[in-house]
């Protein structure tokens, strides 16, 4: 692995089923942010982790969950996904939560119908 | 409120400059960055200023004006592997980025 892998790179939903996208970077950053981009809109944060074993709540957090168990991975759950949750989600990192710059994941295309 | 203000979209042609202004209103400043990003991509990070003035990096060039909230990317010697969106990003008092829409820049030949 270099960088940071999301997973699946798509999915189709059904309203009200639970999913995870998976992310694991190997750059030993502390910080991980979870974003999501809809058109016409600036990315913006769901969730967040400043290091391993703490989260915090971004700018859009509802309908979202997070975990933190380890450096690596950093999985975002939506419990019950609904169709405005439709968009595609980027994982990014960076080796701490003040200026550092922040890499990206190639993202998660996800549709709920 | 929190804004990033950035033009929709722009058309320059292949070998020629182009300038994508970004004026911002957040609260507190730790650094404005510039991403590029690809139809279908991740954003790749280009550039960060944190202090005013014009930071140069190859073909592209930022600056910052921290008492004006404004920034602008500056690239030069355009090519069309270049049509991309380009991302301002301020980073707030919280240390979170807070972003612009993006602004997607076509090269014609």
């Amino acid at each position: 692995i270099a960088g940071i892998t999301q997973a699946p790179t798509s999915q189709i939903l059904a309203a009200g089923r639970r999913m995870t996208l998976r992310c694991t970077q190997d750059m030993r950053h502390n910080a991980m942010y979870w974003y999501r981009q809809d058109l016409g809109l600036g990315l913006r944060l769901i969730h967040y982790s400043n290091t391993a074993g703490t989260t915090g709540k971004g700018e859009v957090p509802d309908g979202y969950s997070v975990s933190r168990a380890n450096t690596d991975d950093f999985p975002l759950t939506l419990a019950s996904a609904v169709p405005s949750q439709t968009s595609v989600y980027f994982c990014a990192s960076s080796d701490s939560q003040d200026t550092d710059t922040q890499y990206f994941g190639p993202g998660t295309r996800l549709t709920v119908l | 409120g929190q804004n990033i203000d950035q033009p929709t979209e722009m058309t320059a042609t292949e070998g020629a400059i182009v300038q994508i202004n970004c004026t911002y209103q957040t609260s507190g400043f730790n650094g404005l960055f510039w991403y590029q990003q690809h139809a279908g991509e991740a954003p790749t990070f280009l550039s960060y200023n944190v202090l005013d003035g014009l930071e140069e990096k190859g073909r592209f060039s930022s600056f910052l004006s921290r008492s004006k909230g404004y920034s602008y990317l500056l690239l030069k010697e355009l090519q069309m592997k270049d049509s991309a969106s380009y991302l301002c990003a301020v980073m707030d008092s919280n240390y979170q980025l807070i972003w612009g829409a993006g602004t997607k820049l076509i090269i014609k030949p």
